[in-house]
């Protein structure tokens, strides 16, 4: 069975720009949570979904947003991108947010230039 | 992670027993978690422990959890070269369902 996918792999932006990160959860996980993580140090919640509605968010600017779809997959977007936003942003999902242990894919590697 | 925290760095040699430490302050949490991540790679969930659970054994790895000290380790026999990674302790509390709490994990080194 696949695992958590995120696309694309890696990606370089500029300063001010926007970007959009997908992620597909393992088939018949209904629950996503998106993480940043800085190099050096462990990830931090930004945003949990789960059944297509926002069920917990991180200490986060209004920069940053997603939601999830009819299938479960999810979109992490980032506006007027900063610097500090150069980070591996990593999905998770799980079966049941509160029992089931979360599942992580690879990330996306973003660097700001 | 203010809430989770590891000791930064653990060498030992193949063959040897490694043994990872956390210290959280939450004693609500419910769930504890130990994942791997190798270079360039993303979380690989190793084990985790629920809270009313002193031990939990799998294969080579034992997670041992102290409610009272709030501290949780990770003991890997037998430890190998393809072990060497970063290890991060994770909470998560059920009142506040889809959120970990993760240190900023420990770097173990596998000599052989």
């Amino acid at each position: 069975d696949a695992g958590v996918t995120q696309s694309p792999t890696h990606l370089i932006k500029t300063r001010g720009q926007h970007v959009t990160l997908r992620c597909s959860p393992i088939s018949g996980h209904k629950s996503v949570s998106w993480y940043q993580q800085v190099l050096g140090q462990g990830p931090q919640f930004i945003f949990q979904y789960y059944e297509k509605e926002e069920r917990g968010r991180g200490n986060f600017p209004d920069r940053f947003s997603a939601r999830q779809f009819p299938n479960y997959s999810s979109e992490l977007n980032v506006n007027a991108l900063l610097l500090g936003d150069s980070a591996l942003y990593l999905c998770a999902s799980s079966s049941d947010p509160e029992w089931q242990p979360q599942h992580f894919g690879d990330g996306t590697r973003l660097s700001i230039l | 992670g203010e809430d989770v925290e590891q000791s930064l760095f653990l060498s030992v040699r193949e063959g040897d027993s490694s043994v990872i430490n956390c210290t959280y302050t939450d004693s609500s949490s419910t769930y504890l978690y130990w994942y791997k991540q190798e270079p360039g790679a993303g979380l690989q969930l190793l084990t985790y422990i629920f809270s009313n659970m002193d031990m939990k054994q799998d294969q080579r790895l034992t997670v041992l959890l102290n409610k009272k000290d709030k501290h949780l380790s990770l003991r890997i026999a037998d430890t190998q070269t393809g072990d060497s990674a970063i290890y991060f302790c994770a909470e998560k509390k059920g009142a506040n369902a889809g959120k970990s709490t993760f240190g900023d994990g420990t770097t173990l080194t596998v000599k052989p």
